[in-house]
């Protein structure tokens, strides 16, 4: 079964700072997604950045950015420039390859932004 | 476009009552995803639902069921409340199921069991 697992349960940034949240995820498959999700007060689950397993190239969206380490089986964020607005739950997520949207969360990492 | 819509978004129940929540996917999508928040357990996959067909289900006892109707708008129904069924439950739409899809999420049902 494919796991995923997010070793830190809160982190501290400054505002202008940059911050990494670590994930790792354990699978047989060779063709799978994945995926960091933000979750502010509000509940609502807003995609951050997607990364697809075949791709050797590290995904980026603005300040936003991975590092994808297919072997280690590693999939970091990385927020640069950090803001408020930047405060949230952030998860880590893997959808294996074919006919299904099952996302497989880990338990996430509550980002704090200083001012 | 509007978003994905989730009514109720409170509510609160009985122990042994039922419950159904309803989510309407964004105009266009055809795949629909049920998720469960706690505290406890975190975010866990419920079932996904393509044209009327559930293509995938998750680890959770029969009380929990759902459907998918002709204009993608989905479902889900919980019997016999227990008060451990206390969670955020979150829908998610995406046109088609798996590949590349981006899955939008909608601002859930907040269901509380007493």
């Amino acid at each position: 079964a494919q796991t995923v697992t997010q070793s830190q349960p809160e982190m501290s940034v400054q505002e202008a700072e940059t911050v990494t949240l670590s994930c790792t995820y354990d699978t047989s498959e060779s063709d799978y997604y994945l995926f960091w999700y933000k979750q502010p007060p509000s509940r609502q689950m807003i995609l951050v950045i997607r990364q697809e397993a075949y791709k050797q190239q590290n995904a980026t969206e603005n300040r936003f950015s991975v590092n994808f380490q297919k072997a280690a089986k590693s999939f970091s964020l990385k927020i640069s420039d950090s803001q408020l607005g930047d405060a949230a739950m952030y998860f880590c997520a893997y959808r294996k390859g074919g006919a299904t949207n099952k996302l497989i969360f880990g338990t996430g990492t509550l980002l704090a932004v200083q001012p | 476009k509007a978003g994905v819509t989730q009514t109720p978004r409170y509510l609160i129940k009985t122990r042994g009552q039922q419950v159904t929540l309803s989510c309407s996917p964004i105009s266009g999508h055809r795949s629909v995803s049920w998720y469960q928040q706690t505290p406890g357990q975190g975010l866990q996959f419920l079932f996904e639902y393509f044209s009327e067909t559930q293509r995938n289900k998750g680890n959770f006892p029969g009380r929990f069921s759902g459907r998918q109707f002709s204009n993608s708008r989905s479902e889900m129904n919980v019997s016999t409340l227990e008060l451990g069924d206390s969670a955020l439950y979150l829908c998610a739409s995406s046109l088609v199921a798996g590949g590349g899809e981006t899955q939008y999420f909608g601002p859930g049902t907040r269901l509380l069991v007493l």
